[in-house]
Order: C-alpha cells, then structure tokens, then sequence
C-alpha cells in the first residue's frame, strides 16, 4: 500500500527557505503516470495546491507562488522535495504531499496524501 | 480567495440526503470533467472520495455521488451518517493550473 511522509523543520524563519521531503514506500516515484504534488493549509483555511512534479523534473506550479516555488524528485531515494524561498507569516501552515494522477486516462485529482506537517514561519 | 465556490457549511438529520455545490468558471469545472471531492476529518490529512466528477474511489461507500452540471458541481451524501460530519472539498482541473480548490463546506449531522 502506497504511504506518503512529509519531513522537514517545524519553524523557518521569515525571509528563509523552507524545504520539505516526502518520502515515497509501496510504491515508486518514477510511476509513468504520476505527478508528485504539495498541498498546504493555513490553519483554520482551505487548501491550496502548490505545485505538482513528474519525475523526469517537468513540474507544474500555482501560478501564485511559481516565481519562489522549487520541485525536484529523488528517484534514488524515491523522494521529492518542496522548496519555498522568502517566507513570510502568510506561509504558515499544513503542508501535505500526494500522488497526483496527471494524464486524460487517470484523471486529474490526488490520490493519495501524506498525514502533513506544519511549519510555522516566525522569528 | 478560492478559485470554485462553495457554501461554508451545511447540516442534516442521520438518515437524510444533502448536497453541496462547488460554484466554478468556464475555465475549470465548465470546460473539465476532473473535478474531485475530498472528505477531512478533523486533524486528518483530505481523502478523496469522487474523481472525474462521479467515479468513485475503492472503498469509498456508494452514499457519496457526485455529478456536474455547465459550471457547478455537486456532491450528495445520502443516508447521511455521524461519521460523514466533516469538512469537504472540491477540486478541479483548470487552465492554466491542474488543481484549484474550492473554500471547503462543513457539514454538521444533527
């Protein structure tokens, strides 16, 4: 069965990067019809998609955090990573990671979640 | 502000029928049939529960449907239970952005 973990800092300061890990078992990053996505959610808010990626590196960001959102894929790892550059109190909240069906067979939703993490940004 | 639209909470009796709507645009769930229903409990990471607009997931009861109509969305939760008070959300393809999301509705089972 495929499980999801987020790791990473709880607090990053304001201006700094967050980076994020998901560790991808049961299953493998390299899935030919999958993308690897992050989801967050302030606390008390709704979600909001922050960007998907394939394992080859093609990625498809929120057009409303692309200029400081990277994705990147570990294959020998069989991780993928979030990094979130300049951030503010606005970016306090749940990150979660998911598998993300990503082709006109599968659909386009996601399918599975990691339990999530918050990170908190403050100095 | 979200990108789909939906009501902050609804409520029903065990035993009823509700829906929840999910308000979009041309752009996304007019033009798409990937809109998708999670389901959140308090604490928990979002399951989902409908794909494609009415597929449902393996495992996920059959008392969850969904269906679409030009720009709006729907989710019905029949026979509704005490474990189905959470919050739910709808997602969709969009132009420019493979996943958009809607502010998420509450259901309280009275």
């Amino acid at each position: 069965q495929l499980q999801l973990k987020e790791s990473g800092p709880g607090l990053v300061k304001p201006s700094e990067t967050l980076t994020l890990t998901c560790t991808v078992s049961g299953g493998s990053v390299t899935s030919g019809t999958y993308y690897w996505g992050w989801v967050r959610q302030p606390p008390g808010k709704g979600l909001e998609w922050i960007g998907s990626t394939y394992y080859t590196g093609n990625a498809q960001y929120n057009p409303s955090h692309k200029s400081r959102v990277t994705l990147s894929v570990d294959t020998s790892t069989n991780e993928f990573s979030l990094r979130l550059s300049s951030v503010t109190a606005a970016d306090t909240a749940v990150y979660y990671c998911a598998r993300h069906p990503f082709t006109i067979l599968t659909g386009y939703y996601l399918d599975s979640w990691g339990q999530g993490i918050l990170v908190t940004v403050s100095s | 502000q979200s990108a789909l639209t939906q009501p902050a909470s609804v409520s029903g009796s065990p035993g009823q029928s509700i829906t929840i709507s999910c308000a979009g645009t041309s752009s996304d769930i007019g033009t798409y049939d990937y809109v998708s229903w999670y389901q959140q409990h308090p604490g928990k990471a979002p399951k989902v529960i409908i794909y494609d607009v009415s597929k449902r997931p393996s495992g996920v009861s059959d008392r969850f449907s969904g269906s679409k109509s030009g720009d709006t969305a729907s989710l019905t939760i029949s026979g509704l239970q005490a474990e189905d008070e959470a919050d739910y959300y709808c997602g969709s393809y969009a132009t420019g952005s493979p996943a958009v999301f809607g502010g998420g509705t509450h259901l309280t089972v009275l």
